[in-house]
């Protein structure tokens, strides 16, 4: 079966880190990716993994292991603006298909 | 630059009443896809586009047919609307579908268009 999983809700304070975890089931795997959501527009994309190991990208990382089924978002120095949904999104090797939790919610206070 | 647009961004319209909701790209990807998101869900898959071949998911409802005329433009439209519609709809683009050989094809999401049913 296919499954991603991810906390429904995380809050977290102005110029801290949050790190969001994501553990995932799928049938067969080609690629992890994390985008941003904010409230009632279209996901914007912030990284990809496909091979172990960290990916550095400014503010934000993104970590990956295959054989643990896991991935982390990191965001160092939040701001208000990162206040928004965070999906996980899998890549099914079988069928090519993103595979998407169903978002973290991040809210960030001053 | 917009890259995906997606028009109107909120659309009213009655119970059974059908409605067209329109995509178009200047990345001139490959694939077009359309999603379907209720409020705090996932994005679920409805259908997409390789080129001009239609690729449907098992669970989407005939309610729901698309067409792309071109490389350009893709459409959704729905039948006969029902109340359990009412969703944003989003529309992505990549260049292909796959991950071969570590690439990433990446899918770059339009800004949606918010569906009511009256």
């Amino acid at each position: 079966g296919q499954n991603i999983d991810q906390p429904t809700e995380m809050t977290a304070t102005e110029g801290a880190i949050v790190q969001i975890n994501c553990t995932y089931q799928t049938s067969g795997f080609n690629g992890l990716f994390w985008y941003q959501q904010h409230a009632g527009e279209a996901p914007t994309f912030l990284s990809y993994n496909v091979l172990d190991g960290l990916e550095e990208k400014g503010r934000f990382s993104s970590f990956l292991s295959r054989s643990k089924g896991y991935s982390y978002l990191l965001l160092k120095e939040l701001q208000m603006k990162d206040s928004a949904s965070y999906l996980c999104a899998v890549r099914d090797a079988n069928t090519d298909k993103l595979i998407f939790g169903t978002g973290t919610r991040l809210q960030v206070f001053p | 630059d917009a890259m995906v647009i997606q028009n109107p961004r909120y659309q009213v319209t009655q119970f059974g009443k059908p409605v067209t909701l329109s995509c178009s790209q200047t990345l001139n990807h490959n694939v077009m896809y359309w999603y379907q998101q209720k409020s705090s869900q996932a994005p679920k898959l409805l259908f997409h586009y390789y080129d001009k071949d239609f690729n449907n998911e098992a669970d989407t409802p005939d309610n729901f047919q698309s067409r792309r005329p071109n490389t350009s433009f893709c459409f959704l439209d729905i039948r006969s609307p029902g109340l359990g519609d009412a969703a944003m709809y989003l529309c992505a683009t990549s260049r292909d579908p796959g991950g071969g050989a570590g690439a990433k094809n990446i899918q770059y999401f339009g800004a949606g268009t918010r569906l009511s049913v009256l």
